[in-house]
């Protein structure tokens, strides 16, 4: 039985930089993509990103110039860093599995709150 | 990128069928057999109901079932229970990146 675990900061200012984690425990790591997604508060759900355990990620364009999503092996973790962020960055973050091209095992979820 | 376009809303008596329909362009929906649908109940986070346009995972009753035809895929619920009240994503392949639906809000009556 595959669990994500996440956690992170849940209060940033303006300008200052996101950083969450995720854990994965049970499973493969190295068999999976890995993704993160978001929601803000009443909307739909964003894709942000996803990476493999060999370090190759891929973004959402959209936010591709502020996201870096790193991943630590020896930990079975991986990592999401949002830089520059603003009141529309605040969301739900949730970390997830990705299947053959579906997010089969999600996270709790993180509140990230940005405010002055 | 743009998102997917569902509903916002759709609703049903307890045991009549629903259908949520999908749409998007050539370069996502239209281009892979790789939609899935999700469930989100209130404060909770998705859980996959559907992979592949079609396929149920372990454990999803056979209420819910999935298809597409060209660039609109749809999720269909029959015999619509309390409990399916909540609100439904569907997420396509992009090539290289994930679109998520607009979301649609299923109210049983």
């Amino acid at each position: 039985q595959v669990q994500l675990q996440q956690w992170g900061a849940g209060l940033l200012q303006p300008s200052e930089t996101l950083s969450l984690t995720c854990a994965v425990y049970g499973g493969s790591f190295s068999a999976y993509y890995w993704s993160w997604i978001r929601q803000p508060p009443g909307k739909g759900l964003e894709w942000i990103g996803e990476i493999n355990h060999s370090g190759s990620a891929n973004y959402n364009p959209s936010l591709k110039s502020r996201v870096t999503i790193s991943v630590d092996t020896s930990k079975n973790q991986f990592s999401l860093k949002l830089s520059s962020v603003t009141a529309a960055d605040t969301a739900v973050y949730y970390c997830a599995r990705v299947g053959e091209f579906y997010m089969d095992v999600w996270g709790k979820g993180t509140t990230v709150t940005v405010s002055s | 990128q743009s998102a997917l376009t569902q509903p916002r809303s759709v609703s049903g008596s307890p045991g009549q069928s629903v259908t949520i329909s999908c749409t998007g362009t050539s370069s996502d929906v239209g281009g892979y057999n790789y939609v899935s649908w999700c469930q989100q109940h209130p404060g909770k986070a998705p859980k996959l109901m559907i992979y592949d346009v079609s396929k149920r995972p372990s454990g999803v009753p056979d209420r819910f079932s999935g298809s597409k035809s060209g660039n609109t895929a749809s999720l269909t619920i029959s015999g619509l229970q309390a409990e399916d009240e909540a609100d439904y994503y569907c997420c396509s392949y992009a090539g290289s990146l994930y679109v998520f639906g607009t979301g649609t809000k299923v109210t049983v009556l």
